[in-house]
């Protein structure tokens, strides 16, 4: 069974940073991509970019340029994502989501078969 | 980059009946690389449906898709009371990928 395990809720301050963890199984990290996406309150769903885990390749989303960043750690199966320069529409449910291709390092768009439990950050002065 | 636009906001009906949710492209979603998720509240999004029309693992088969090009719709043959959620439309044809705003499906 596919697991993808969030870190916990997070409260920062506008111009912070945050980091959010996505823990797999060694079998996903080493197989497939990770992506991130978000959730702002009531609205629909905003993908940011994904990462190779085993490879530590990362693609983002064009408006996330320079202020995220993606990494994995193979000794624990978990990537990371660090948002920077925090801002209060910077405030949604944040997920890790993976891709279902088998070692496809291709980074071409695709759907997501398996997703974290959500991770909210919530930015408030 | 896509936009996705999904009719009706928000659709009222009762258990037993046929629900049909649209997914309208603002341009052709090549190779038909359209998926539907389900997300109900509190929860993260399950995946139903991928390449406009194949049912994902574990998905009942009340579920259909149907559609190419830049309409797409998601048919639920006969709802259960746990079919009541939102459902949302993403396109993976053409970077970035995107999603749609979302239905709302309610008891009526």
């Amino acid at each position: 069974q596919v697991q993808l395990v969030q870190s916990g809720a997070e409260v920062k301050k506008p111009g912070s940073s945050v980091t959010v963890s996505c823990k797999t199984s060694g079998d996903t990290f080493r197989s497939y991509s990770i992506n991130w996406l978000r959730q702002a309150p009531g609205q629909g769903l905003e993908w940011m970019g994904g990462i190779i885990p085993i490879f530590g390749a990362s693609d983002y989303a064009q408006k996330f340029q320079g202020r995220i960043t993606f990494t994995a750690d193979k000794s624990t199966s978990t990537v990371y994502m660090e948002l920077r320069s925090l801002r209060s529409d910077d405030t949604a449910l944040y997920y890790c989501a993976k891709d279902p291709r088998f070692q496809d390092y291709t980074s071409s768009p695709n759907y997501f078969d398996y997703w974290g439990q959500g991770t909210l950050v919530t930015v408030s002065s | 980059e896509i936009v996705l636009t999904q009719s009706p906001g928000t659709l009222s009906l009762s258990p037993g009946e046929r629900a049909t949710l649209s997914c309208r492209a603002s341009r052709s979603v090549s190779s038909s690389y359209l998926a539907w998720y389900q997300q109900k509240r509190g929860q993260a999004p399950r995946l139903l449906i991928s390449g406009a029309s194949s049912r994902a693992t574990g998905i009942p088969d009340r579920f259909s898709g149907s559609g190419s090009g830049t309409d797409f719709t998601l048919t639920i043959s006969r709802l259960e009371p746990e079919d009541f959620a939102v459902y949302f439309c993403q396109q993976y044809g053409s970077s970035p990928l995107t999603f749609g705003q979302g239905t709302q499906l309610e008891i009526k």
